[in-house]
């Protein structure tokens, strides 16, 4: 049992370079988010998804898009990455939605130079 | 929108002792739920506490215990007997039936052996 599991954890990209971050669970929860982590700033979320089939926007969404593969994968792409981008993403998620407990990833750091 | 608010960035206390972390939330809703996460050196992103907003008793676990004030809108963690493992960051969150989380920024945990 892996729980949430992250890659790659480490990626180096140049400005207006694209990637996929990719997230998967086996605890066959209903519920999954991205969120993003800066020095000083906390966790803020780019996008979630209730349920297989659904996403929502977060507090941070633009420059990123997602897709909720199936129930067990939740993607994480940057279209053409910018500095701004730089952060620590952590993927998470719940059995039925935000108010339940979330599992966390061990995150992925990215550089964009 | 709800926002967490942590007011301190930096805490430390003596091996065995205890320490009192804080946070304050802004919320008009009735019914929610509040976190405490910690986040060791490794990244990693673990529960430490949960409080149902309705629950008028306060969460408790192990060493972990919280003082909710459901009116003043405070949501306090208490470490007792620390431990050089509680070293980490502690954040705070809030949410609000099936709204994501909410984040604070973040509290630093030092324990001096």
């Amino acid at each position: 049992n892996a729980g949430v599991t992250q890659t790659p954890k480490f990626q180096v990209l140049k400005t207006g370079q694209s990637m996929t971050l990719q997230c998967a669970q086996d605890m066959n929860h209903n519920s999954m988010y991205w969120y993003r982590q800066d020095p000083g700033m906390g966790l803020r979320l780019i996008y979630y998804s209730a349920s297989e089939g659904t996403t929502d926007k977060g507090e941070v969404p633009n420059g990123y898009n997602v897709s909720r593969l199936n129930k067990r994968e939740f993607s994480l792409r940057l279209e053409s990455a910018a500095p701004s981008q730089t952060s620590v993403y952590f993927c998470a998620s719940s059995e039925l939605g935000a108010s339940e407990t979330q599992y966390f990833g061990p995150g992925t750091r990215l550089l964009v130079l | 929108a709800q926002t967490v608010t942590q007011s301190q960035p930096e805490m430390s206390v003596q091996e065995a002792e205890t320490v009192t972390l804080s946070c304050t939330y802004d919320t008009s809703e009735s019914d929610y739920y509040l976190f405490w996460y910690k986040q060791p050196p490794s990244r990693q992103m673990i529960l430490v506490i949960r409080q149902e907003a309705y629950k008028q008793q306060n969460a408790t676990e192990n060493r972990f215990s919280v003082n909710f004030q459901k009116a003043a809108k405070s949501f306090s963690l208490k470490i007792s007997d620390s431990q050089l493992g509680d070293a980490a960051m502690y954040f705070c969150a809030f949410c609000s039936g099936n709204t994501p989380l909410v984040f604070g920024k973040g509290t630093r945990l030092s324990v001096i052996a």
